[in-house]
Parts: structure tokens; sequence; C-alpha cells
């Protein structure tokens, strides 16, 4: 039950152009969603994240769009770098009432080759 | 900047054994969570903990998986009868509270590489 999907295993760009990595959920429940970036051998780092009330989030080269009709979000990274190569998920969460952690749910990633 | 440790790096472990692995979260963090994720799969939600108890679970984290705040700093999860299917990587992460600490995300370490055999 993939909840969270991202349905490009990898994505070749060059350098200085944009990067859009997409990202689709299918539970309309979730109302806060994360980018991650991970390199071999690291943990996941944070990247960005966009709640539902809000449609885009930027800071900058990084950019998130959310729509939720069409439970679509995406990740533009403007002007890429080689730097900029790693795996990237998605993720999402809901918020629960009262006190309690949430769990995030990732998505299978997105591994971005930025060529120089 | 603040960091998530994980210990060890690497362990290697016998089917039917048992296993220890170690996190300590940042120190102000007051959530602590193990994920784990299979070779070319998708991270998964295991455990999280607050207030010194697992607040939520997920199906894969069954009576063979438990998790302790020992001390003040550490935090750990323990296989009981390792599996060869329990071979992943498996991240620690930390956060502050919720309702306000989204907008960081979690705190991920660099995991621990779990190697069943």
């Amino acid at each position: 039950d993939q909840q969270v999907k991202q349905n490009s295993p990898s994505l070749s760009v060059q350098e200085g152009r944009i990067s859009i990595l997409n990202c689709d959920y299918t539970n309309s429940m979730f109302d806060y969603f994360l980018w991650y970036k991970k390199y071999p051998a690291e943990g996941p780092t944070f990247l960005i994240s966009i709640s539902s009330i809000k449609d885009k989030n930027e800071d900058g080269r990084f950019t998130v769009f959310l729509n939720k009709s069409a439970k679509h979000l995406s990740l533009h990274i403007v002007p890429s770098q080689p730097g900029d190569s790693a795996v990237y998920f998605c993720a999402a969460s809901f918020t629960y009432s009262g006190a309690g952690s949430y769990q995030l749910t990732f998505g299978k990633g997105t591994k971005l080759s930025v060529i120089p | 900047e603040p960091e998530v440790t994980q210990t060890p790096s690497h362990q290697v472990t016998q089917m039917g054994q048992e296993v220890i692995l170690r996190c300590v979260p940042i120190s102000n963090h007051l959530y602590f969570y193990w994920y784990r994720q299979i070779l070319g799969q998708k991270v998964e939600f295991l455990v999280s903990f607050y207030n010194n108890e697992i607040s939520e679970k997920s199906e894969i984290f069954d009576d063979q998986f438990s998790v302790e705040r020992p001390d003040g700093s550490n935090f750990t999860l323990k296989i009981r009868s390792t599996k060869l299917e329990d071979s992943a990587m498996y991240f620690c992460a930390s956060s502050t509270a919720p309702s306000t600490g989204k907008s960081h995300g979690y705190t991920f370490g660099s995991g621990t590489r779990l190697t069943v055999v």
C-alpha cells in the first residue's frame, strides 16, 4: 500500500538547468509534506517542507509546490548543481489531536544525477 | 550543528541472535523514532517514543522489537531474535514537539547497517 509514490526512480539533469522531482499521495488526511535528501552512507537530511494550507514554499534554490486537488507535490531545484546529486525522498504526515509523535510516510525516492 | 549519533555503523549478526542498536538523540529533542530501509526499498516507520513510552508503532514492530531509553541520553532498539529479513539500514531520528516542530522535520542519524547471516 503505497500512500506516497515517487514514480521516477531516477532523473538526470544538466548542471544549471532545473530539476523537477515529483511525488503523488493517496491519503487525503496528510496535511504536511517534506522533502529529504540522502547521500550514500548517510541518513536522510531535511530539505524543505510545506503545509497543506499552502501551495508553494521557497527556500533559496529549492521550491516545493503542492496541488491538493491532484494530490501531487513537486520539488524544483534551480539552478541544479553537481552537489545536488543524491536520492530525494518525499514524505508526508498528518496531525494528531493532542500530544503525540508523528510518523512520516516516505516514498521510494528518486535518484537525481546532476551532470557537470 | 547538533547531530543524532548511531552506533555501530555496521553490525553483522547470526540469525536468532539478539542485537541492540544504539542512538544518542539531540539533547533538547523530546520525540524519538526508529525507521528502517531495506536495500532498494523505501524508508519505513517502525516506532516513535515520547515521555518514556511508545506513542506509535507500525505492524513491522512486532514482539521481537523493543525500544528503551535507559538513561537521559541513549535510545536503543533491540531485536530479540533476528531473522534474515531484518537485514536493513536502521535509522534513528529525533524531533522537537510535533505540532510546532514540523517545519524542520526530523533529524536523522547516519544509520546502522544490520546484516543478518
